[in-house]
């Protein structure tokens, strides 16, 4: 019984690339949130997502970000031109059906932009 | 607002002493609370959780946490810490909002433990 699964575990890019970060939950969970954990900082919420269904994006920021969830396959945090203040670790957590208390969070996904 | 305060961002310990992390939360309802355990380059792990009754809950590790509703605390707690416990964690409450939840998270607190 597989984890929430998020890939890759390390991605490097250039300042002005695409960032796609995925997140696959557990098996039978169709919520979904990802968090931005900046160095030396906590986890701050970005966006919960159901199945096909954006419910609360109000931590995400306003330009250059965009999250997704389809029918099938995984989620993805999408960063668009991606800057230097990007860098950090982007966790993701998933819960059956978002009335479970406390959820299974993903290893984190840890961006660098150089 | 809704938050999590974590008082002390370092804490330093000796091996085999005993240890406490503070966290505070500010939350309206009767707040459901978590700590979590965040080893270098990992993810989080759950230590513990409270949602009713005992308010002394035990979890992994041989960490406890005790919810005082008058003091608005739920502080971790381990009796004897060994190195292998050096890590950062970060208390939680699970806010609910227009039908669903969504965890709120301290700043962290950093755990160093001398031999």
């Amino acid at each position: 019984n597989a984890g929430v699964m998020q890939n890759p575990r390390h991605l490097v890019r250039r300042r002005g690339q695409e960032a796609r970060l995925r997140c696959s939950p557990m098996k039978g969970h169709s919520h979904v949130y990802w968090y931005r954990q900046l160095p030396e900082e906590g986890l701050k919420f970005m966006v919960y997502l159901q199945k096909e269904n954006i419910i609360d994006e109000s931590g995400m920021p306003k330009e250059r970000f965009s999250a997704e969830f389809p029918k099938e396959g995984p989620s993805i945090l999408r960063i668009q031109q991606v800057v230097r203040g990007d860098s950090a670790a982007y966790f993701c957590a998933s819960s059956p059906d978002g009335q479970n208390y406390g959820y299974t969070f993903g290893s984190g996904t840890r961006l660098t932009v150089v | 607002a809704q938050s999590v305060t974590q008082p002390d961002i370092h804490i330093t310990v000796s091996e085999g002493a005993s240890l406490e992390l503070r966290c505070n939360y500010s939350y309206g309802a009767t707040p459901y609370l978590f700590w979590y355990v965040q080893s270098p380059g990992q993810g989080l792990q759950l230590l513990l959780k409270y949602f009713s009754g005992d308010t002394l809950v035990q979890g992994i590790k041989g960490f406890e946490a005790e919810f005082k509703r008058s003091q608005s605390s739920f502080n971790l707690r381990k009796p004897s810490v060994h190195w292998s416990d050096a890590a950062e964690y970060f208390c939680a409450v699970e806010m609910f909002s227009g039908g669903y939840n969504k965890l709120i998270f301290g700043a962290g607190t950093r755990l160093a433990v001398h031999p």
